[in-house]
């Protein structure tokens, strides 16, 4: 079955450093997210791309934030210059078109340090 | 803003026995509604999705929405220890590249 991958698994920074987090969404699909979950909170939205662009972006998806789908299988997430609150699980999803059905990656667990 | 309410639990059920979780939501204008699980340590999985006020079953799921109480839950028949996971009430926007809006989730717990 097909499914999304994403990589690392699990990436230590220093505060201040560049991060970039990859995923490899289902291939057939159009709209691609990225999700956040600090450590016992809830599942958080920060954008959702779609076309080559972001179509939507919360709150959190700030100047520090940017997305890219680089070539035609990758998507990832790019932090500038991590914060120690930026430390937390990052999902990827992708949906197929006209399909609201969201299918989550493993996750990457960023740290912060 | 949407806001997402779900009792955080843990809730304990014996094996077999019926497990219902709730949620509440703000906002009137979703039009999608899910139930997602995440094992600890691990990603949201899509369990069941309704869109239109009744009930909805699958397997030993069954979902059940009230818009006009602004209300989902989900019933999962004889409960397995499997099933012991979070359970995560979501919304859906209108359209096709819609944000997934969670609930902090409902803590279960199958005792054996």
């Amino acid at each position: 079955e097909p499914e999304v991958t994403q990589t690392p698994s699990h990436q230590v920074t220093q505060m201040g450093q560049e991060v970039i987090l990859r995923c490899v969404p289902i291939s057939n699909h159009l709209y691609f997210y990225w999700y956040r979950q600090i450590l016992g909170q809830k599942v958080e939205f920060l954008v959702s791309f779609y076309n080559n662009e972001i179509s939507e972006k919360s709150e959190i998806f700030d100047d520090q934030f940017s997305v890219e789908r680089p070539d035609g299988s990758n998507f990832t997430l790019k932090i500038r210059s991590t914060k120690l609150e930026d430390s937390a699980m990052y999902f990827c999803a992708s949906s197929a078109l006209y399909s609201d059905t969201q299918y989550f990656g493993p996750g990457t667990r960023l740290t912060v340090l | 803003q949407k806001e997402v309410e779900q009792n955080s639990g843990p809730l304990s059920v014996p094996e077999g026995a019926i497990a219902s979780l709730n949620c509440t939501y703000s906002d009137r204008v979703s039009q999608s509604f899910f139930w997602y699980r995440q094992y600890s340590g691990k990603s949201p999985e899509l369990i069941m999705s309704i869109y239109s006020n009744g009930d909805k079953e699958d397997g030993r799921f069954t979902a059940q929405l009230n818009k006009a109480s602004q209300y989902v839950s989900l019933l999962i028949r004889d409960s397995q220890p499997s099933d012991s996971a979070t359970y995560l009430c979501a919304l859906g926007d209108s359209g096709g590249y819609q944000k997934v809006t969670f609930g902090t989730g409902t803590k279960l717990q199958v005792i054996p």
